[in-house]
């Protein structure tokens, strides 16, 4: 899975309540991208990061901050969770020499009760 | 709005029968096309990268072409283990804010059935 970790891999909160998910990463990749995944929508991007503290909004960042201290660790909060952020979130990578692809985590399954 | 249309929704085949499958964009100055294999409950698995028209790249029974317009992933005489869901996704020029981003399709479930 190249390298990468997602943790948890599953959680159920209630709304109103912070979540963050962590990601974290092996290989050193400079772009780090966090996507959720809805059935008829696919996946979306919801932030990015290019860098050490260099992030940027995704097309669905609404009700979602990121960080991003260390090159390994990139994550994912939701500052008051709502039932239309229960979905699968999944952390992926890219960055390497020559090479356009990025690799995704396992995933983690969030639903808010 | 640059989109990403993969078709069909889903595709139910016969082991051994070959099928295409469908990724068209209209994103401008695309720097690569990617495809992704996702097995249920798991993360997409990057499959290919294409780069520029007339480009082809195989893995096993699964071939991917690009046109200016569309890739097309073929897969030729097909198990049952290639059942899956398969993502297209593309990239578009390298500018500050767009570097690295991944737009998707979304999507096509095969089953192949024995």
């Amino acid at each position: 899975d190249a390298g990468i970790t997602q943790s948890p891999r599953h959680k159920v909160t209630e709304t109103g309540t912070p979540v963050t998910l962590r990601c974290h990463q092996t290989e050193n990749h400079r772009y780090m991208y966090w996507y959720r995944q809805d059935p008829g929508h696919g996946l979306r991007l919801i932030h990015y990061s290019y860098g050490v503290k260099d992030t940027d909004k995704g097309e669905v960042s609404d009700g979602y901050s990121v960080s991003r201290s260390k090159t390994e660790d990139f994550l994912l909060t939701l500052e008051s969770a709502t039932s239309s952020q229960t979905s699968v979130y999944f952390c992926a990578i890219s960055g390497r020499q020559g090479h356009a692809e990025a690799f995704f985590g396992q995933g983690t399954r969030l639903t808010v009760v | 709005e640059d989109q990403v249309t993969q078709s069909p929704e889903a595709l139910r085949l016969q082991e051994g029968e070959s099928s295409s499958l469908n990724c068209s964009y209209t994103v401008s100055g695309l720097r690569g096309l990617f495809w992704y294999r996702q097995d249920p409950g798991k993360g997409p698995e990057f499959l290919f990268t294409l780069y520029s028209a007339g480009e082809e790249k195989e893995k096993e029974r699964l071939k991917a072409t690009l046109t200016k317009k569309e890739s097309f992933l073929h897969i030729t005489a097909p198990k049952p283990e290639d059942s899956a869901t398969y993502l297209c996704a593309v990239q578009e020029g390298w500018t500050t804010d767009s570097w690295g981003k991944l737009q998707f399709g979304a999507g096509t479930q095969v089953v192949v059935t024995p």
